[in-house]
C-alpha cells in the first residue's frame, strides 16, 4: 500500500516569498492533517480536514497560511508571505478511523 | 489547555533497557501514543494504549499508563543501536483523531 506522499521534500526561500506544499494521502482516508514541526520540538497541528471540509484550523496563522483539499483527496498548504520563523518541517498525515499515517515531510528553510 | 511533557535526552548502553517518560495534563485524553522519528524521516507509530488500560506489551516494547498521575512510559528491552532516534509521546481524544505531541526525547544508544 502506498504511503502518504508529500512534495517537495526540501524548499529554501527568502523571507516574504511564497511557497506551496502538496500532500497526497493514502487512498480512501477521509481525514487529512497538516502539522508543523519546528526543529527540536514536537509536531503542532495546523489544520484538519474531513473529506474536503475543515474540521479544525484554530492553530493556523490565517494571515499568511492557507490550505485546501479539493475533492477531498489531495491537499495543498501555502505560506504567503513567509517569515523566518516558518522554517520547519511540514508533515501531512491521513487516517481512516484509527491510526494516523504520516508522510516524510517537506522541510522549509526561510532565509 | 492540553500539554504533553517529556525529558529531552536519554543515553543508554546497547543491551540495556530504556525507559522514556511522558506526562500529560488533559484528563480527557483517551488514546496515548508513542512515535519514533529517525533523522530526516517521518513519524512511525510504535504503539498506543487506550486510557482504560494500564499496560500494553508488544515484543520489546512495554507501555505503562498511570492515569491517576497522568504519566505514560515506554520501556524498550534489549535496546539496540537502531533504536537511536527521537521518541514522541502524543495524546488524542479519539482514535486516529488529532494528536497533541510532546517535545520528544532523543535516545542515544551507545555500543
Amino acid at each position: 500500500e502506498a504511503g502518504v506522499a508529500q512534495s517537495p521534500r526540501y524548499k529554501i526561500i527568502e523571507k516574504r516569498q511564497s511557497v506551496a506544499f502538496w500532500c497526497n494521502p493514502i487512498s480512501g482516508h477521509a481525514t487529512l492533517y497538516w502539522y508543523q514541526q519546528i526543529l527540536g520540538q514536537g509536531p503542532k497541528l495546523l489544520i484538519q480536514f474531513q473529506n474536503n471540509g475543515v474540521v479544525d484550523d484554530s492553530q493556523l496563522p490565517k494571515d499568511r497560511f492557507s490550505a485546501e483539499r479539493l475533492k477531498g483527496v489531495d491537499s495543498t498548504l501555502k505560506i504567503q508571505p513567509a517569515k523566518l520563523e516558518d522554517s520547519a518541517v511540514y508533515l501531512c498525515a491521513s487516517s481512516p478511523p484509527g491510526e494516523l499515517f504520516f508522510g516524510e515531510g517537506s522541510r522549509l528553510t526561510v532565509l | 489547555g492540553e500539554d504533553v511533557e517529556q525529558s529531552l535526552f536519554l543515553s543508554v548502553r546497547e543491551g540495556d533497557s530504556s525507559v522514556i517518560n511522558c506526562t500529560y495534563t488533559d484528563s480527557s485524553s483517551t488514546y496515548l501514543y508513542w512515535y519514533k522519528q529517525e533523522p530526516g524521516a517521518g513519524l512511525q507509530l510504535l504503539t498506543y494504549i487506550f486510557s482504560n488500560m494500564d499496560m500494553k506489551q508488544d515484543q520489546r516494547l512495554t507501555v505503562l499508563l498511570n492515569k491517576k498521575d497522568k504519566h505514560l512510559s515506554l520501556r524498550i528491552a534489549d535496546t539496540q543501536t537502531g533504536d537511536s532516534a527521537i521518541y514522541f509521546c502524543a495524546e488524542s481524544k479519539a482514535a486516529g483523531n488529532k494528536l497533541t505531541f510532546g517535545g520528544g526525547t532523543r535516545v542515544l544508544v551507545k555500543p
